[in-house]
């Protein structure tokens, strides 16, 4: 199975600031299989960021994704009040696996 | 548009059984697989399991694969998520989620609204 782990648990941030979430995976696997997800209190996840770097339909160019062997990046410039929440990744080649999530808060 | 449609919370007792439902609509059912999701209150996520609805095959996480059971009723576009044995972890929000069509997105484009299972003696 693969593991991933993210971090930070917790990334406290004022809005403007940029923020730098980490996924990383117990072995090395093709950049496409990785996915982000951002979830808001109450909500179910949203897909965010696909094939390690593509941003999905309607989704901001202030997020960005970038990949480096096991270490997958998310980035966000300037985060404005709506991207707080959770994000995680998710593998989905060698059966499918979540990391365990970020939470971006203020 | 698409559609996940759950069905309701419930409060089941340890040991008992749940089976919750996701009503799909907006698309044709057969195209795509079909996920289910929990997270354990305050926790990460964690995948269960797919059902494919085209040949109705299924497969479960290795943990839960001899507590969990996933059929569908093509006549009506619905999977269902039969879960035995339950414990007090077994409490959580349980989510249905499809399959991205496009084929460079490898995860899930949409979801249902979650199902709140509460396992209390």
């Amino acid at each position: 199975e693969i593991v991933l782990t993210q971090s930070p648990g917790t990334l406290s941030l004022s809005p403007g600031e940029r923020a730098t979430l980490s996924c990383r995976a117990s072995q090395i696997f093709n950049s496409n299989w990785l996915t982000w997800y951002q979830q808001k209190p109450g909500q179910a996840p949203s897909l965010l960021i696909y094939a390690a770097s593509t941003r999905a339909t309607g989704v901001p160019d202030r997020f960005s994704g970038s990949a480096s062997g096991t270490d997958f990046t998310l980035t966000i410039d300037r985060v404005e009040p709506e991207d707080f929440g959770v994000y995680f990744c998710q593998q989905y080649g060698v059966s499918l696996t979540f990391g365990g999530g970020t939470k971006v808060q203020i | 548009q698409v559609q996940l449609v759950q069905s309701g919370a419930e409060v089941k007792k340890p040991g008992a059984s749940v089976k919750v439902s996701c009503q799909t609509s907006g698309y044709t059912f057969t195209d795509q697989y079909l996920h289910w999701v929990r997270q354990a209150p305050g926790q990460g996520l964690q995948w269960m399991g797919w059902i494919n609805p085209k040949t109705g095959g299924t497969h479960s996480t290795r943990i839960l694969r001899d507590r969990v059971s996933l059929t569908m009723d093509t006549s009506i576009s619905t999977i269902y998520l039969e879960l035995s044995g339950l414990r007090s972890d077994d409490t959580a929000i349980y989510y249905c989620a499809r399959d991205s069509p496009v084929l460079a997105i490898k995860g899930f484009d949409v979801w249902g609204q979650g199902t709140r299972i509460t396992v209390s003696s």
